[in-house]
Order: C-alpha cells, then sequence, then structure tokens
C-alpha cells in the first residue's frame, strides 16, 4: 500500500535561511509526487508536482523539490524564507484521486 | 475566476441531525473528491468522482454519502452525523485527476 511519511512535525527556520522539508513514500510503481501548502485558514494549494523526466523541480514561490528514487524521497527545498511562508507543507503521493495519499504534514514556523 | 467553492464553510449540529456540504467548481472538471483533515492525520479522502454519476469510496467513507448528477457539484451527505465526523472538510477537483484544486474548507462540529 502507498504511504507517506513527514517525519517533522514542526520546523522552525530563520527568516532568510533556507529550508529543506523531508518526504519520503512508499509506492509500488513510479509515482506521481506532489507537495501543497495550506495557509492559516486556507484550502491547499500545489507548490510542485512530479510526473517523470527531470528529478528536480521547480514550483511556484521560489520552491523546488528532488526526487530520489534510491531514497524514495521527495524534499522539498527553498533558498531563503520568507516571513509569508509559515504554513503547513502537506507532501502527497498516487496515480492519480483513485489512490491520493497526504502525509500527515510539516508546520513550518519562521522567526525574525 | 476559477474556483471552488464550498457551503458551510462553518457548521455545528447535533448528533444525528441530517446535514450536506454543498461544492461547486466553475472549471469543468471531471473529477471531483472530498477529504477530511485531522490534526497529526492529514487528509484523507472520503469519496471520489470520476464524472457525473460515477462515484466511489476513498479510505474513510463510513457515515457519508455523495452523489454526482451535474458535472459541476458534489455534494457531501451526513444522514446521521456523529462526533467522531467533527473535522475539517475539503473539496477537491481536477481535469486531469493529478492536480487537484481544493475549496476553502467546510469546519464541521457534532456535539
Amino acid at each position: 500500500a502507498q504511504s507517506v511519511t513527514q517525519p517533522d512535525i514542526h520546523i522552525t527556520v530563520s527568516e532568510g535561511a533556507s529550508l529543506e522539508l523531508r518526504c519520503n513514500y512508499s509506492y509500488g510503481a513510479t509515482p506521481y509526487l506532489f507537495w501543497y501548502v495550506q495557509s492559516p485558514g486556507q484550502g491547499l494549494q500545489l507548490l510542485l508536482k512530479y510526473f517523470s523526466g527531470d528529478t528536480l523541480v521547480q514550483g511556484i514561490k521560489g520552491f523546488e523539490a528532488e526526487f530520489k528514487r534510491s531514497q524514495s524521497s521527495f524534499n522539498l527545498r527553498k533558498p531563503s524564507v520568507h516571513w509569508s511562508d509559515a504554513a503547513e507543507y502537506f507532501c502527497a503521493v498516487g496515480p492519480g484521486f483513485q489512490k491520493l495519499v497526504f502525509g500527515t504534514g510539516t508546520r513550518l514556523l519562521v522567526s525574525p | 475566476e476559477a474556483q471552488v467553492t464550498q457551503n458551510p464553510r462553518y457548521l455545528i449540529t447535533v448528533t444525528g441531525k441530517k446535514l450536506t456540504v454543498t461544492c461547486s467548481q466553475n472549471m469543468n472538471h471531471e473529477y471531483m473528491s472530498w477529504y477530511r483533515q485531522d490534526p497529526g492525520l492529514g487528509l484523507r479522502q472520503i469519496y471520489y468522482s470520476m464524472n457525473v454519476e460515477v462515484t466511489d469510496k476513498g479510505d474513510v467513507p463510513e457515515g457519508y454519502k455523495v452523489s454526482r448528477k451535474e458535472k459541476r457539484n458534489f455534494p457531501l451527505i451526513l444522514e446521521s452525523p456523529s462526533p467522531n465526523q467533527t473535522s475539517l472538510y475539503f473539496c477537491a477537483s481536477s481535469s486531469s485527476g493529478y492536480e487537484q484544486y481544493f475549496g476553502p474548507g467546510t469546519r464541521l462540529t457534532v456535539t
């Protein structure tokens, strides 16, 4: 069965510092991978997705993620965090609607 | 503006009183889905629909019903709500089955 693990429940990063949010997945075939962001009181917004091809994908708001098949990981990165990036981030895996599985989320706190 | 709308946004009800949460999208998407979000559990899929009159269970369908009579609407029905259905509910739609667009959420409290 497919599953997603986000090992960090909370992460605090200083504004301007770099960020890496971890995501590990378990999936029997080539996965489709996603990162979503949820700001307080809002719905989820897609940051980026990986289907195939280049393993380093660029998303919105300056985020990127790298697919590493050997490590079953799809970590999200940003070189310089802004206070507005404080939110909850979800990694998800699946073939599509039918079996899209979300991780439990990582809450990002940005300190001044 | 392309969007997924949900109503109501907030609802407090009592155990056993039937309720419906509406979901509508204006993007002509074939696929629609309902999720619930609970602390420490992330989002879990309740039901999804591939197209009009085509629906199927997700991971946590117990206690919920859905219908898809029109392409744009996908209501979530709780025939007899219970306190363990207190949660934050999200509707989503997609044209490709992969990139989903989410509504703003409905916070439901069942007392």
